[in-house]
């Protein structure tokens, strides 16, 4: 099992509608959790990140943490074509100071 | 500022050839990393520098090694290039060593190929 999982997608999108992004993580130590963007051929660029259970707003993203179930989520509300990119999620750990990436969930926003 | 800058872009080796990428930040980062990214893989951590004069191991450290030249400049090498070490490394820096808020900037990625 890997420690960060996330749907490969493609996630399909109308332009306008909520695009919705799960990852799951498997270690329960994990503290803080961050949604990167990456555009095709591109470097990763931070989203927003999360630490306490919950929802955090910015924007037009949402970003949802449930620790008991160790979940967490990205929302992106009226989803434009240039939010077609593949999303990674990561958790971090303090000890054994790791930051691990999901395998990427890629969006397409159709027009 | 140029933020995080990698060199070369892209670069073909031959089985059992050296290489060194480098990585350079100019905003004063004290931690630095080296990612590689396979299709579907995610990010996976090869290497880190908590700080100048630092480093570690991270999930992926066989074949390379790294070298921290100042706070400014973490390498990369190859000693002897095979096959599966194609991929797409990125070098990232964040401000202080491993913070729960620390974000990473990433600089644009050497494209790596071994035949």
């Amino acid at each position: 099992q890997k420690e960060v999982e996330q749907n490969s997608g493609p996630l399909s999108v109308p332009e306008g509608a909520i695009a919705s992004l799960n990852c799951t993580y498997s270690d329960r130590g994990s503290q803080s959790f961050f949604w990167y963007r990456q555009y095709s051929g591109k470097s990763p660029e931070l989203i927003m990140f999360i630490y306490s259970n919950g929802d955090k707003e910015d924007g037009r993203f949402t970003a949802q943490l449930n620790k008991a179930s160790q979940y967490v989520s990205l929302l992106i509300r009226d989803s434009q074509p240039s939010d077609s990119a593949t999303y990674l999620c990561a958790a971090f750990k303090a000890a054994g100071n790791k930051l691990t990436f999901g395998g990427g969930t890629r969006v397409l926003v159709k027009p | 500022n140029a933020g995080v800058t990698q060199t070369p872009k892209f670069q073909v080796l031959k089985t059992g050839q050296s290489m060194t990428l480098q990585c350079a930040q100019d905003m004063n980062h004290n931690s630095m990393y080296w990612y590689r990214q396979d299709p579907g893989m995610g990010l996976r951590l090869i290497y880190y520098s908590a700080s100048e004069g630092t480093t570690d191991k991270g999930e992926v450290p066989n074949g390379y090694n790294v070298s921290r030249l100042n706070k400014r400049e973490f390498s990369l090498r190859l000693e002897s290039a095979a096959p599966s070490q194609t991929s797409v490394y990125f070098c990232a820096s964040s401000a202080g060593s491993w913070s729960s808020y620390n974000e990473q900037f990433f600089g644009p990625g050497t494209r790596l190929t071994v035949l």
